[in-house]
């Protein structure tokens, strides 16, 4: 599976937009990408995915470029309790592979 | 729904002992998951059932670690006998896709924090 590249960590104000970048280079043509996020405590809880189209659901939107090479998680008014570990993963089967993510603090 | 169901939430045992840990998955999901929690590992896939059958246990650490579905609504990993450095949550996760060509949805418990001291 591809590798993904995802800041270590990022702040967002409360009620404003949360854009979380990922990088995936090496993304092959079957392969999805995948946004799940983890809360303190709680099991990782799947969020949107994409293959080539851009997505919105209820939750979020999923931005992918047109070369597939990376991709931008949309949070469109974060509120405290989307402070969470969000993770980037990109597969084409059963394996997810959750690397370190990128943890999001949602300040008041 | 209630979800994917886990037992028991925390389990404190002593090195040596055997540890069984439970899960339920989503009615109808015919993909399940054990994945294990560390924070010098992250999450690792442990071992992947689809409808019933362990497909790919090649995450699994050693001999010491097993796991079954001996039905569509239940399945167990045990760790015999138990080890310090076998403490972690374990995360167990059902999908209602098939695997191979289809993207997965993975819906996961609230896990099992395991201490073996």
């Amino acid at each position: 599976d591809a590798k993904t590249t995802q800041p270590t960590s990022m702040d967002c104000a409360e009620g404003r937009a949360a854009n979380l970048p990922c990088n995936h280079s090496t993304i092959s043509g079957n392969e999805y990408v995948y946004w799940y996020r983890q809360i303190h405590s709680q099991g990782p809880q799947y969020i949107i995915h994409g293959l080539k189209n851009n997505e919105t659901n209820e939750m979020a939107s999923l931005i992918i470029t047109e070369d597939r090479k990376s991709s931008t998680l949309i949070l469109p008014h974060a509120t405290l309790r989307d402070t969470a570990v969000y993770y980037c993963i990109v597969s084409g089967d059963y394996k997810l592979s959750f690397g370190a993510g990128t943890t999001v603090t949602v300040r008041a | 729904d209630a979800g994917v169901i886990q037992s028991p939430r925390h389990e404190v045992t002593e090195m040596g002992q055997e540890v069984t840990l439970r899960c339920k998955p989503i009615s109808g999901h015919n993909s399940l998951f054990w994945y294990r929690q560390t924070m010098m590992r992250g999450l690792e896939l442990l071992i992947y059932f689809n409808n019933n059958v362990p497909i790919d246990d090649s995450g699994m650490p050693e001999d010491r670690f097993s796991a079954k579905m001996p039905n569509a609504s239940f399945s167990t990993l045990k760790i015999q006998p138990s080890e310090p450095r076998d403490s972690a949550v374990y995360f167990c996760a059902s999908s209602p896709g098939t695997g191979g060509g289809g993207y997965e949805k993975l819906f996961f418990g609230s896990g099992t924090q395991l201490s073996v001291l």
